[in-house]
């Protein structure tokens, strides 16, 4: 059973950075058929999907966050990870990791079950 | 504001059938233009209930349906079931092929009366 979990700190102070990981198993962050995303949720609001990073490495997230935003993947932890930088209380949110597949893109079909990270001093 | 528009709110009676609506899907069709849809308790990780426009996941009911015509996908639950009340959000590919992304609809709430 695949299953998805996030971890890190769920309060981060303004203009500092936001570090989450999200350990996969039941499954391969190296695996070919799915790519690996980020999704968050601003409390009483909706989804926004973040960016990506497939198993080579190469990522991508939306240009909103680009110039703050890094995700890596770590092989042999079977992890992925998440930073956001010089956050605000706008970064204020649950985040979700999620499996996407890679020829469907849309389809995020296992979900960990979110982290809230609560931006303030 | 989302490239995907969906209505806000939605309401329907026990056994009635609703239809949500999400317009903006790209026109540039195959992989760009596939439609999910998701829908998510209070308080709970969202699911997913259709991919490829209409394609059921393997145990979500045959309640729900979907489709997609032009730039406008649907969502419709059949057999309104109080259970069903929850936020659905569709999510599609938006921009162009070369810089876009996924995008999630603003969300509806459907109300079973």
């Amino acid at each position: 059973q695949v299953q998805l979990q996030e971890s890190g700190p769920g309060l981060v102070k303004p203009s500092q950075t936001l570090s989450l990981t999200c350990a996969v198993s039941g499954d391969s962050v190296s695996s070919g058929d799915y790519y690996w995303t980020w999704i968050r949720q601003p409390p009483g609001k909706g989804l926004e999907w973040i960016g990506y990073i497939y198993k080579s490495g190469d990522s991508y997230s939306i240009p909103s966050l680009k110039s703050r935003v890094t995700m890596s993947v770590d092989t042999p932890k079977n992890q992925f990870s998440l930073k956001l930088r010089s956050v605000t209380a706008a970064d204020t949110a649950v985040y979700y990791c999620a499996r996407g597949d890679s020829d469907v893109w849309s389809l995020f079909d296992r979900w960990g079950q979110g982290t809230l990270v609560t931006v303030s001093s | 504001q989302s490239a995907l528009t969906q209505p806000a709110s939605v309401s329907g009676s026990p056994g009635q059938s609703i239809t949500i609506s999400c317009t903006g899907i790209s026109s540039d069709g195959g992989m760009y233009s596939l439609v999910s849809w998701y829908q998510q308790h209070p308080g709970k990780v969202p699911k997913l209930i259709l991919y490829e426009d209409a394609k059921r996941p393997s145990g979500v009911s045959n309640r729900f349906s979907g489709s997609k015509s032009g730039t406008t996908a649907s969502l419709t639950i059949s057999g309104l079931q109080a259970e069903d009340e929850a936020d659905y959000y569709c999510c599609s590919f938006a921009g162009s092929k070369t810089s876009g992304h996924m995008v999630f609809g603003g969300g509806t709430k459907l109300t079973v009366l």
